[in-house]
């Protein structure tokens, strides 16, 4: 079975900084599907950003990206310029080709001003 | 308009009631899941759905039973509530095979049991 690791329970970034949450994952699957998604308090799965693991180029979305390394089995999200509102849980998803998305625990991340 | 909407967004109850959270979506996937957050907030697949049939049955107590009227709905009924269903449930969806690679989520809804 796939599984999806999030080292870090939580993080913190200063206002205006860069901060970089890591996600692994686990699997013998060769076409499969990474994501990123957003939780803020009110509850709400966000999609930030995800990957096809068939593409080699890291995906993008403005403030938001991503460090894919197929090899090692790691993508992680680095989010620069932190604003206030990107405070919230984030969580790292797996999903292959046909089958249901996975994810991991989550990282709570906090910004201070 | 909402993509995936489910209700009652609350939900509070007494142990041992029945309760059912009701999920529609007006994206024209074929595929709806349903997913439990606990309160350490771990997000657990609990049913898969497509097209109508259960395709995904997770180790989940039979007391949850989902039902699929059309691929557009999936319903969710609880029997005997216990307090250890006090959990966020997501409903949400997503177009089979590798054209429909996201998921996307209901916002949820709270049911707390006491």
């Amino acid at each position: 079975a796939q599984t999806v690791t999030q080292s870090q329970p939580e993080m913190s970034v200063q206002e205006a900084e860069t901060v970089t949450l890591s996600c692994t994952y686990d699997t013998s699957e060769s076409d499969y599907y990474l994501f990123w998604y957003k939780q803020p308090p009110s509850r709400q799965m966000i999609l930030v950003i995800r990957q096809e693991a068939y593409k080699q180029q890291n995906a993008t979305e403005n403030r938001f990206s991503v460090n894919f390394q197929k090899a090692a089995k790691s993508f992680s999200l680095k989010i620069s310029d932190s604003q206030l509102g990107d405070a919230a849980m984030y969580f790292c998803a797996y999903r292959s080709a046909w089958n249901d998305m996975r994810f991991g625990a989550g990282t709570r991340l906090t910004v201070k001003p | 308009d909402t993509a995936v909407s489910q209700t009652p967004k609350y939900l509070v109850t007494q142990m041992g009631n029945d309760k059912s959270i009701k999920c529609e979506q007006n994206l024209g996937h074929d595929t709806m899941y349903w997913y439990k957050q606990d309160s350490k907030k771990f997000l657990k697949i609990m049913f898969s759905y497509n097209n109508k049939e259960l395709i995904i049955n997770e180790t989940v107590p039979n007391r949850f039973s989902p039902k699929s009227p059309d691929k557009a709905h999936l319903n969710l009924h609880i029997n005997s509530l216990e307090l250890g269903d006090s959990a966020v449930y997501f409903c949400a969806s997503s177009q089979a095979g590798r054209s429909g690679n996201t998921i996307y989520f209901g916002e949820g809804s709270w049911l707390t049991v006491v």
